[in-house]
């Protein structure tokens, strides 16, 4: 079975500054697609980014960018800038590439989760 | 498109009575998922359909929980009878084939 770890629970930064969101993953696959969803305190779940496990480039969405080492098995999320809007709990998550069947593997698996403060 | 419709938002109920989530999924997605969110224990996957079939079962916590697409595109979550334990956020989401998934806004669930 895959298993994400975030390793660190709370995070702290100044607003305007840069920060980054560790995450690592288990996996015996080769094709898979990993993320990272923000939940504020709306608790709605919200779609940060995506990274296909094949494409050697990182993903990039306007001030958000990951840096996905394949063979370390690290998936760590950079908020440039970083906005009072951007204070919310941050999930990384891994599903595997092997959809359009019944194989049972469109579920996500999510971290525990990194608990973002921006300080004004 | 509204997204994924969860009711209730917010549901309190006593220690053995029946609790029923219900979710309507966004229009042309197949996959369907109910996840449970605790401080404790995260993110957890409850289940999950596929065409409206079940395909993966094994977070159900025990008999008490049940799941149903009674069509493709409503699924209820019950609960009967209900514990404080089962006090938690339950989120249902939807997909269709590799397209991200769309999360509703969550039933936050107090059993007393």
């Amino acid at each position: 079975a895959q298993t994400v770890t975030q390793s660190q629970p709370e995070m702290s930064v100044q607003e305007a500054e840069t920060v980054t969101l560790s995450c690592t993953y288990d996996t015996s696959e080769s094709d898979y697609y990993l993320f990272w969803y923000k939940q504020p305190p709306s608790r709605q779940m919200i779609l940060v980014i995506r990274q296909e496990a094949y494409k050697q480039q990182n993903a990039t969405e306007n001030r958000f960018s990951v840096n996905f080492q394949k063979a370390a098995k690290s998936f760590s999320l950079k908020i440039s800038d970083s906005q009072l809007g951007d204070a919310a709990m941050y999930f990384c998550a891994y599903r595997s590439g092997l959809v359009g069947s019944n194989f049972g593997n469109e579920k996500l698996t999510f971290g525990t989760g990194t608990r973002l403060t921006i300080i004004p | 498109d509204a997204g994924v419709i969860q009711s209730p938002r917010h549901e309190v109920t006593e220690m053995g009575q029946e609790v029923t989530l219900r979710c309507k999924l966004i229009s042309g997605h197949n996959s369907l998922f109910w996840y449970r969110q605790t401080m404790m224990r995260g993110l957890e996957l409850l289940i999950y359909f596929n065409n409206n079939v079940p395909i993966d079962d094994s977070g159900m916590p025990e008999d008490r929980f049940s799941a149903k697409m009674p069509n493709a595109s409503f699924s209820t979550l019950k609960i009967q009878p209900s514990e404080p334990r089962d006090s938690a956020v339950y989120f249902c989401a939807s997909s269709f084939r590799d397209e991200k998934l769309f999360f509703g806004s969550g039933t936050q669930l107090s059993v007393l």
